[in-house]
């Protein structure tokens, strides 16, 4: 079973509009965390927005808001007034505690944003 | 310098040839790691090195064969490869590779082509 889905392989936006991207998760660890990277076209992961599984608030970074709901498992980006440089793939991504050792994040297959003007 | 930098950006490599690829990071961090970054597939978890240390192999043949110097630096050498190991190889780091909300670092990735 895949541990993070991203059920939206695409996604369009006009400029200046929000879009929210979807992300669940699978866990049955009580302790982890959910991150945003966004991926442009020169290839590098850049850091958005993280949500650890206790906070009782949404994650807010600038124009990303991370819309958190637990019960759901449920992690949606949304991204306030797009800009055209927001046109890029952008992944969740889930790193669970595992006891003394956690390094592995793993993440989703990732959604393509287009923002037109 | 920026965080993390990849060398080189693309390599095209016949089976038979060695090549390696090499990461650098300026963050001061001590966790290191190689992704694999397929088309249409999520990012595969390659190695992760923790104070130099190797943590985690996530069942990766052998013909990669990674090494860490130092805390700063990390290569993956490769040796005899398929044409399906044609990917986007990114590194990345972090400050210690235990917490939860322990973000990483990438790199640009390098561009690996085998023909």
């Amino acid at each position: 079973a895949q541990k993070i889905t991203q059920t939206q392989p695409g996604m369009f936006v006009q400029e200046k509009e929000a879009v929210t991207l979807d992300c669940t998760y699978d866990t049955s660890d009580p302790s982890y965390g959910l991150f945003w990277y966004k991926q442009p076209s020169s290839g590098e992961m850049i850091f958005l927005i993280y949500q650890g599984s206790y906070d009782q608030q949404n994650a807010t970074e600038g124009r990303y808001s991370l819309n958190f709901q637990k019960a759901r498992k449920s992690a949606n980006l949304v991204i306030s007034a797009s800009q055209l440089g927001d046109s890029a793939m952008y992944f969740c991504a889930m790193r669970e505690s595992r006891g003394g050792s956690n390094y592995k994040l793993t993440f989703g297959k990732g959604t393509l944003l287009t923002v037109n003007p | 310098e920026t965080g993390v930098t990849q060398t080189p950006r693309h390599l095209v490599m016949g089976m038979t040839n060695k090549k390696s690829l090499k990461c650098e990071q300026h963050l001061g961090h001590n966790a290191m790691y190689w992704y694999k970054q397929s088309a249409k597939k999520p990012l595969e978890l390659m190695f992760v090195y923790s104070l130099e240390e190797r943590v985690e192999n996530n069942s990766v043949p052998s013909r990669f064969s990674p090494e860490c110097p130092n805390s700063s630096h990390l290569f993956l050498h490769l040796h005899t490869l398929q044409p399906e190991d044609s990917a986007l190889y990114l590194c990345a780091s972090s400050q210690d590779g235990r917490g939860d909300n322990e973000k990483l670092f990438f790199g640009s990735g390098t561009q690996l082509s085998v023909l």
